[in-house]
């Protein structure tokens, strides 16, 4: 397995941009994870994805946040109008079936909004 | 109400010792997963070792050992013959619901682990 991969690992940008972030789960994993992590804080879960399906998405997750993973394989999070507030990073992760209870991270992808 | 409560902001352990990492959790589900990930200064999330609240023996990788205790809902970490290299973050987790549903972890706020030579 070459791990989970996640790209940018680092985002400047101003506020009212909009970011897009990409996410390459390990290869057979079907499920594929997006947590947020501010600081001082351990991860929050945002949303996950079964195959191409999104199943769960928390409140977290506002109008301006978007996730996909149209064909079951990467994942990209699209955040809009950036706010200060959405400066964080934002860790993918993915599981096997039979062993989904083990989550398998990437290195995250840090946003700044200035 | 916190899901998973980590009491300890930071640890201080002597290289080769041993130390114990706090977790307690709150929950009402009969079948739930506890989990503990480290956390280097990269920022990758790590997967150290699970128990699942059916699981009788307490779960045990090379020196990471789980202290269950479902009665007090803790599950604490046991690190044995501390490494430099062990100096980290260190957050528990927990799934709740039994499998076939969503895995969606819910973390603790972590503990900063240093190991001194």
């Amino acid at each position: 397995d070459t791990g989970v991969s996640q790209d940018p690992r680092h985002k400047i940008t101003k506020r009212g941009q909009n970011v897009t972030f990409r996410c390459d789960p390990i290869s057979e994993h079907n499920r594929l994870y997006w947590y947020r992590q501010t600081l001082g804080q351990g991860p929050e879960f945002l949303t996950y994805f079964q195959n191409e399906a999104q199943l769960e998405k928390s409140r977290l997750l506002s109008d301006r946040f978007s996730a996909e993973r149209p064909k079951g394989s990467f994942s990209t999070l699209e955040i809009q109008r950036t706010e200060q507030g959405d400066s964080a990073m934002y860790l993918c992760a993915s599981s096997r079936p039979g062993l989904a209870y083990e989550q398998y991270f990437g290195p995250g992808t840090r946003l700044t909004v200035t | 109400a916190q899901k998973i409560t980590q009491t300890q902001p930071g640890m201080f352990v002597q290289e080769k010792e041993a130390v114990t990492l706090d977790c307690t959790y709150d929950t009402s589900d009969q079948s739930y997963g506890l989990f503990w990930y480290k956390q280097p200064s990269s920022g990758e999330m790590i997967f150290l070792i699970y128990q699942g609240s059916y699981d009788e023996q307490n779960a045990t990788e090379g020196r990471y050992s789980l202290n269950f205790q479902k009665a007090r809902k803790s599950a604490n970490l046991v690190i044995s013959a501390s490494q430099l290299g062990d100096s980290a973050m260190y957050f528990c987790a927990m799934r709740e619901g039994g499998g076939g549903s969503n895995y969606k972890l819910t973390f603790g706020k972590g503990t900063l682990l240093t190991v001194n030579p």
